[in-house]
């Protein structure tokens, strides 16, 4: 399935790298997701775009910011990281930000964070 | 208390078994609710959503109590393949997603 696609699949940094991810969505979307998943925790939604526009930035450290150049597109540009930020993010899209909307997610960029 | 609350499991039952779980929620202004499947190192993947009606896809049925603010999800004749967690999810103010930390099933021979 390549509905969502993300880029690289993995990544190992050190703290004071910049990096950037990528997520591709070919589904027509407008709504585009970024989500932290840390074992034994549930997901953690980070930042919400719809129609390009941030809708949610569920507190997050400065060291991560979110990029929507277009409803297809999006970023997240990494800076200073921590060793607790290693995770696996996972990105998803929505016809829109609805509430019946169904997520598709990409396979996600496993982070470590040496 | 958090938002959304699962039992982690493991749930281990044998081929064949009827197996249910449940998921709370805390946000009674929830809207939506939907299941997810996530196979391991993998991403998650919609099994379902749940409607207040409830609803049934073969195998699977789902069900949403609004007054004792949970959802159920069904599994009936359980196949191997049905190993996995299942992710329950509850959109609410703003349709902003909230996922539980899953409920992990391992179905055995």
């Amino acid at each position: 399935e390549t509905g969502v696609t993300q880029t690289p699949r993995h990544l190992v940094m050190g703290m004071t790298n910049k990096k950037s991810l990528k997520c591709e969505q070919h589904l027509g979307h407008n709504a585009m997701y970024w989500y932290k998943q840390s074992a034994k925790k549930p997901l953690e939604l980070m930042f919400v775009y719809n129609f390009k526009e941030q809708t949610e930035n569920n507190s997050v450290p400065s060291r991560f910011s979110p990029e929507c150049p277009n409803s297809s597109h999006l970023f997240l540009h990494l800076h200073t990281l921590q060793p607790e930020d290693s995770a696996l993010y996972l990105c998803a899209s929505s016809l829109e930000q609805g509430a019946s909307d169904t997520q598709y997610f990409g396979p996600g960029t496993r982070l470590t964070v040496l | 208390r958090k938002e959304v609350e699962q039992d982690p499991g493991p749930f281990n039952v044998p081929e064949g078994a009827t197996v249910a779980f449940n998921c709370t929620y805390s946000n009674s202004a929830s809207q939506s609710f939907f299941w997810y499947r996530q196979d391991c190192r993998k991403e998650p993947k919609l099994l379902m959503s749940v409607y207040s009606s409830g609803n049934e896809d073969g195998r699977f049925t789902a069900q949403l109590n609004r007054a004792s603010q949970y959802i159920s999800l069904l599994i009936r004749d359980s196949k191997l393949s049905d190993s996995a967690t299942y992710l329950c999810v509850s959109r609410g103010v703003s349709y902003i997603p909230t996922f539980g930390r899953g409920t992990s099933l391992i179905v055995h021979p």
